[in-house]
C-alpha cells in the first residue's frame, strides 16, 4: 500500500513571497491533516478535512494560509505572504475513518514525509 | 482549550536501561495515541489506548492510560540504539472525533 505522498520536500524561499505544499493521502482515507511542525515542537494541527469538508481550522491563520481539498482526495495548502515564523516542517496525515465511521480505531494517523520550509 | 504535556523534554539513556517518559492531558481523553518520529522522519503510528487503566505491550515497550483518562506513560525496557527519536503522546477528547493534541515530545539518546 502506498503511503502519504508530499511534495516538495524541501522549498527555500524570501519572506512575503507564496509557496504552496502538495499533500495525496493513502486511498481511500476520508480524513486529511496539515499540521506545522517547528523544530523541537510536536505537531499543530493547521486544519483537518473529513472528504471535501473541513471539520476544523481554528487554528489556521487565515489571513495567509489557505488549503483546499475540491475532490476529496489530494490536498493543498498555501502560504501568501509568508513570514520568516513560517519556517516549519508541514506534515500531511491522512485516516481511514470518518466521523461515525467503524469506531476510534480509523483514527490512527499516517503521515507523509514532510515539506521543509525556509523562509529567509 | 486542551492540553497535552510531556516530561521529561529530554532523555538521555545507556545502552541496556529502562526509562519512562509521560504524558499529562489538562483535560479527560477519550483515546491517546503514541508516536515515534526519528530523526529528520515523520511521525510513525506506535499504539492507540481507549480504555481506562489499559495496558498494552508491544516487545519492549509498554503503554498505559490512567485510571481518570488524563495521563499516559511509555515505558522501554532494555534500551537500544534503535529507540533513538521523539516519542510524542496526542489526546483526543469524546467531542473532537479524530482531531488530536500533541505534547512536544520526549526525545530519547542512546549511548552504547
Amino acid at each position: 500500500e502506498a503511503g502519504v505522498a508530499q511534495s516538495p520536500r524541501y522549498k527555500i524561499i524570501e519572506k512575503r513571497q507564496s509557496v504552496a505544499f502538495w499533500c495525496n493521502p493513502i486511498s481511500g482515507h476520508a480524513t486529511l491533516y496539515w499540521y506545522q511542525q517547528i523544530l523541537g515542537q510536536g505537531p499543530k494541527l493547521l486544519i483537518q478535512f473529513q472528504n471535501n469538508g473541513v471539520v476544523d481550522d481554528s487554528q489556521l491563520p487565515k489571513d495567509r494560509f489557505s488549503a483546499e481539498r475540491l475532490k476529496g482526495v489530494d490536498s493543498t495548502l498555501k502560504i501568501q505572504p509568508a513570514k520568516l515564523e513560517d519556517s516549519a516542517v508541514y506534515l500531511c496525515a491522512s485516516s481511514l475513518d470518518r466521523i461515525g465511521g467503524s469506531g476510534r480505531a480509523g483514527e490512527t494517523q499516517y503521515f507523509g514525509p514532510g515539506t521543509r520550509l525556509l523562509v529567509l | 482549550g486542551q492540553q497535552v504535556m510531556q516530561i521529561p523534554q529530554y532523555q538521555h539513556v545507556q545502552e541496556g536501561e529502562d526509562f519512562t517518559t509521560y504524558c499529562n492531558s489538562s483535560t479527560t481523553l477519550s483515546n491517546i495515541q503514541w508516536y515515534k518520529q526519528r530523526p529528520g522522519g515523520h511521525p510513525v503510528f506506535l499504539i492507540q489506548l481507549v480504555k481506562s487503566g489499559e495496558v498494552k505491550k508491544q516487545k519492549r515497550l509498554t503503554f498505559q492510560f490512567g485510571e481518570a483518562k488524563k495521563n499516559s506513560s511509555l515505558h522501554i525496557t532494555a534500551t537500544q540504539t534503535t529507540d533513538v527519536g521523539t516519542y510524542f503522546c496526542a489526546g483526543s477528547t469524546t467531542d473532537s472525533w479524530g482531531k488530536f493534541q500533541f505534547g512536544a515530545g520526549t526525545q530519547v539518546v542512546v549511548t552504547p
